[in-house]
């Protein structure tokens, strides 16, 4: 079966650095999306990975390694806004997304 | 990025009567769209994928009868839900893929919050 896993929660401090694992068996592969839920609200796209390697945007990084079936999502200089839930999600064979449960990510002051 | 939007942003019904929601790609042509369903603090729930000019495709459990899916154009789709019930109340996104948007990726629309009474 297909399957993403990534931690439920997650606490960090205001101005530190965080990351988000994200592990993945899927059937095929065409690409590592990470989303932003604000509760409420429906996901913003963050990042994509088809390539092994990092991906820097911003304070947010996204890593990929296919061989392994991983990913990370880097947070850096966290903000308080930055508190939301983290999706990662992964196109397989027939470009439709698999969707992990999400991180809920918490920043204390 | 490309735009989607949804309407309504909210709705309360009651009991028994159908919604509407509507799906837009604003300024893109969307080839094939996505209706989920999210329940509070759980992950997003596909409940089918809908290619202009034709029908739907339902996830397993999702009754087709009762969640209608149109795509009748390349910037519109909708999804009814009839016959309403309160165990129907959820967040509903539907997200789009298409021509100016690339193989590969989705984007979402704002969602539409139901609340059945």
């Amino acid at each position: 079966g297909q399957n993403i896993d990534q931690p439920t929660e997650m606490t960090a401090t205001e101005g530190a650095i965080v990351q988000i694992n994200c592990t993945y068996q899927t059937s095929g592969f065409n690409g590592l999306f990470w989303y932003q839920q604000h509760a409420g609200e429906a996901p913003t796209f963050l990042s994509y990975n088809v390539l092994d390697g990092l991906e820097e945007k911003g304070r947010f990084s996204s890593f990929l390694s296919r061989s392994k079936g991983y990913s990370y999502l880097l947070l850096k200089e966290l903000q308080m806004k930055d508190s939301a839930s983290y999706l990662c999600a992964v196109s397989d064979s027939n470009y439709q997304l698999i969707w992990g449960a999400g991180t809920k990510l918490i920043i204390k002051p | 990025g490309a735009v989607v939007s949804q309407h309504p942003s909210r709705v309360i019904c009651k009991s028994g009567t159908s919604v509407k929601i509507e799906c837009r790609s604003l300024d893109f042509q969307a080839t094939t769209m996505f209706w989920y369903r999210q329940f509070p603090k759980k992950s997003l729930m596909l409940m089918a994928t809908s290619n202009e000019g034709s029908k739907a495709t339902y996830e397993q459990g999702v009754e087709k009868d009762k969640f209608l899916i149109n795509h009748a154009s390349l910037t519109l789709s909708t999804l009814t839900v009839t016959s309403a019930h309160p165990e129907d109340s959820s967040f509903y996104i539907c997200s789009a893929r298409g021509l100016a948007g690339g193989d590969y990726e989705q984007y979402f629309g704002p969602g539409t919050r139901l609340t059945v009474t």
